[in-house]
């Protein structure tokens, strides 16, 4: 039973480049998360999908960042016209359907380390 | 007041001790609680769940207090293993976003 699955696990672009992250859920796991963490900083929520659904992208920035969940295929976080302060590592997690109340631990991806030159 | 609030440590202990980590929040209406391990440079893993009655987990207990807004967690029998950065996580009630905090570093020497 594979895990999450994040690729590339680092990626470098150039400013004004786009960066394309990619994710596979856990074999099940229908909810996708994406977090950003900087150096010395905590996760930060970015983004809640279901398959074709964004559920919350409160913590998404408004300008040059999207994430889809399609119906086949992995999660993609889009970063269009980095910039330095894209540089971070960026984690997906699944979590399985919710049931009930019941929250569900979430399973984190490696990670996809963004470097921008 | 940030929702979720960490000593960022680092705790620096011997081999074999017992180390106590506290993590406050700020949203009464918070419900359920994590303590995740992160290794430097690797995924975060979920190390426990925190139960209002508290639970135990071998060497590793973790406490709820709802009335001062704090969660612990409590290592005992400390191993060069335990070496890692340890993140409370909180979910407010009806939210599945769940909000980390910064982390506490641990430090275990021989």
């Amino acid at each position: 039973n594979a895990g999450v699955m994040q690729n590339p696990r680092h990626l470098v672009r150039r400013r004004g480049q786009e960066a394309r992250l990619r994710c596979s859920p856990m074999k099940g796991h229908s909810h996708v998360y994406w977090y950003r963490q900087l150096p010395e900083e905590g996760l930060k929520f970015m983004v809640y999908l279901q398959k074709e659904n964004i559920i919350d992208e409160s913590g998404m920035p408004k300008e040059r960042f999207s994430a889809e969940f399609p119906k086949e295929g992995p999660s993609i976080l889009r970063i269009q016209q980095v910039v330095r302060g894209d540089s971070a590592a960026y984690f997906c997690a699944s979590s399985p359907p919710i049931t009930g109340n019941k929250i569900n631990e979430q399973f984190f991806g490696p990670g996809t380390r963004l470097t921008v030159l | 007041r940030k929702e979720v609030e960490q000593d960022p440590g680092p705790f620096n202990v011997p081999e074999g001790a017992t180390v106590a980590f506290n993590c406050t929040y700020s949203n009464s209406a918070s419900q359920s609680f994590f303590w995740y391990r992160q290794d430097c440079r690797k995924e975060p893993k979920l190390l426990m769940s925190v139960y209002s009655s508290g639970n135990e987990d071998g060497r590793f207990t973790a406490q709820l207090n709802r009335a001062s807004q704090y969660i612990s967690l409590l290592i005992r029998d400390s191993k060069l293993s335990d070496s890692a950065t340890y993140l409370c996580v909180v979910l407010r009630g009806g939210s599945y976003i769940p909000t980390f905090g910064r982390g506490t570093s641990l430090i275990v020497h021989p």
